[in-house]
């Protein structure tokens, strides 16, 4: 069984279209995370949830909206997608609660807007 | 200055060689550090995670953590054309519990 998944695994999309991600774990974890790696294969922190509960939220532009239905789940919904949006996007999982829990990630979904 | 700093490599090692690769952060109170290993396409993979000073042995795998000096490292012993990716180090902030830093990434080329 697929301990992290994202659907869908490749995007392509015009720009100022809007356009979702879905995630879900199956590890009992209760802290959920979005990553984006651009290009250059740099891996930033986006997004954290733990138990549904927005923890971080990395400077972002108001056009990324996450959503945490529950522990198991988390969506990331993008508006008005611009050609900088293109990247992959990663989602990954872990315990919350202790800095020292190792995080899980999903497949990526490779998003690119033309 | 970078969070977490790697140098980008490539790193070309032959084929049963140690490779070493470093990292080092910027946070004095970072409490947790991990490695990740991802090849091309692929989702980052973790191979080892340290809390302690000192060293750390996972099979062929062996990670250093040095909090004086505020380094980490990786040593792959015999390496395989296999281990050829990129690694990543990272790093959970002092500040808060549910943030990961991540440095850029180390490419390792093990030369058959």
């Amino acid at each position: 069984d697929t301990a992290v998944s994202q659907t869908p695994k490749y995007l392509v999309t015009q720009m100022g279209n809007d356009k979702s991600i879905k995630c879900e774990q199956n590890l009992g974890h209760d802290t959920m995370y979005w990553y984006k790696q651009d290009s250059k294969k740099f891996l930033k922190i986006m997004f954290s949830y733990n138990n549904k509960e927005l923890i971080i939220n990395e400077t972002v532009p108001n056009r990324f909206s996450p959503k945490s239905p529950d522990k198991a789940h988390l969506n990331l919904h993008i508006n008005s997608l611009e050609l900088g949006d293109s990247a992959v996007y990663f989602c990954a999982s872990s315990f919350g609660g202790r800095s020292s829990y190792e995080q899980y990630f999903g497949p990526g979904t490779r998003l690119t807007v033309t | 200055q970078k969070e977490v700093e790697q140098n980008s490599g490539p790193l070309s090692v032959p084929e049963g060689a140690i490779a070493s690769l470093n990292c080092t952060y910027s946070d004095r109170g970072s409490q947790s550090f991990f490695w990740y290993r991802q090849y091309s396409g692929k989702s980052p993979e973790l191979i080892m995670f340290i809390y302690s000073n000192g060293d750390k042995e996972d099979g062929r795998f062996t990670a250093q953590l040095n909090k004086a000096s505020q380094y980490v490292s990786l040593l792959i012993r015999d390496s395989q054309p296999s281990d050829s990716a990129t690694y990543l180090c990272a790093v959970t902030t002092a500040s808060g519990t549910y943030k990961y830093i991540f440095g850029t990434g180390t490419r390792l080329k093990v030369l058959a």
